[in-house]
């Protein structure tokens, strides 16, 4: 199956806000809403920090924001701080086959 | 307090087999579904297989179909992941996280490396 499209590398400065795009198809992240965004530090299990497309869990900053148009979905982080420094993963639910998840390519953040 | 333990990764020579198992506590188990996610060294999350709460729906990635199979024992909050016919590019840290409502996943276990290799 083919995975969602990330960019490889985005940067920022602390302070900034920066946003990583996700671009599915008409089959995945246009018809639902399932979008979620994952923050992975090195030698770390992922993070959730959006789901729902722009519905942030408990705990998670509200810094961290998400969107959608058409068939690109939005991770917008403000402010940015050394510690947001890490790779980020969208996923989206689809209902081809018998797949059930896509994940992105991942986009690795540096903040300068 | 939630918590998803994997076991069972190590080395195995190309077409083994190896069974991973994850043991969840802390939350309801039975009602949850349960995914298997995988990332080779160096690249990107890869989603592997997902089982409903009720083992009535399973799906699994095209990359896997066929040699891996999902299962759980929701009397022991324990998942499975049945893998054969393993292959080099199998190779991988295997997580197994819960699956919200939304396809979100809100759980994850520290992970367990599988190394496919003569």
């Amino acid at each position: 199956q083919s995975a969602l499209t990330q960019p490889a590398s985005v940067s920022g400065s602390p302070g900034q806000a920066i946003t990583i795009s996700c671009t599915g198809t008409t089959t995945d992240i246009n018809d639902f809403n399932y979008v979620s965004w994952y923050q992975q530090h090195p030698g770390k299990a992922p993070k959730l920090m959006i789901f729902g497309v722009g519905n942030r869990p408990s705990g998670v900053s509200n810094r961290f924001s998400g969107s959608k148009s058409g068939n690109t979905a939005s991770l917008t982080i403000s402010g940015l701080q050394a510690e947001d420094e890490a790779d980020y993963y969208c996923a989206s639910y689809t209902p081809i086959r018998t797949l059930d998840v896509l994940f992105g390519g991942g986009t690795k953040l540096t903040v300068l | 307090e939630v918590q998803l333990v994997e076991s069972g990764g190590g080395l195995v020579k190309p077409g083994g087999s190896l069974r991973l198992s994850c043991a969840a506590s802390g939350f309801n188990f039975t009602n949850s579904d349960m995914t298997w996610v995988r990332q080779a060294p160096g690249k990107g999350l890869d989603w592997v297989s997902s089982i409903r709460s009720n083992s009535r729906y399973i799906y699994y990635a095209d990359s896997v179909k066929g040699r891996f199979v999902i299962s759980r024992d929701n009397a022991k909050n324990s998942l499975y992941l049945q893998m054969n016919g393993l292959r080099a590019d199998d190779t991988a840290v295997y997580y197994c996280a819960r699956q919200g409502v939304d396809y979100e996943f809100d759980y994850w276990g520290q992970g367990t490396p599988v190394t496919v290799s003569s």
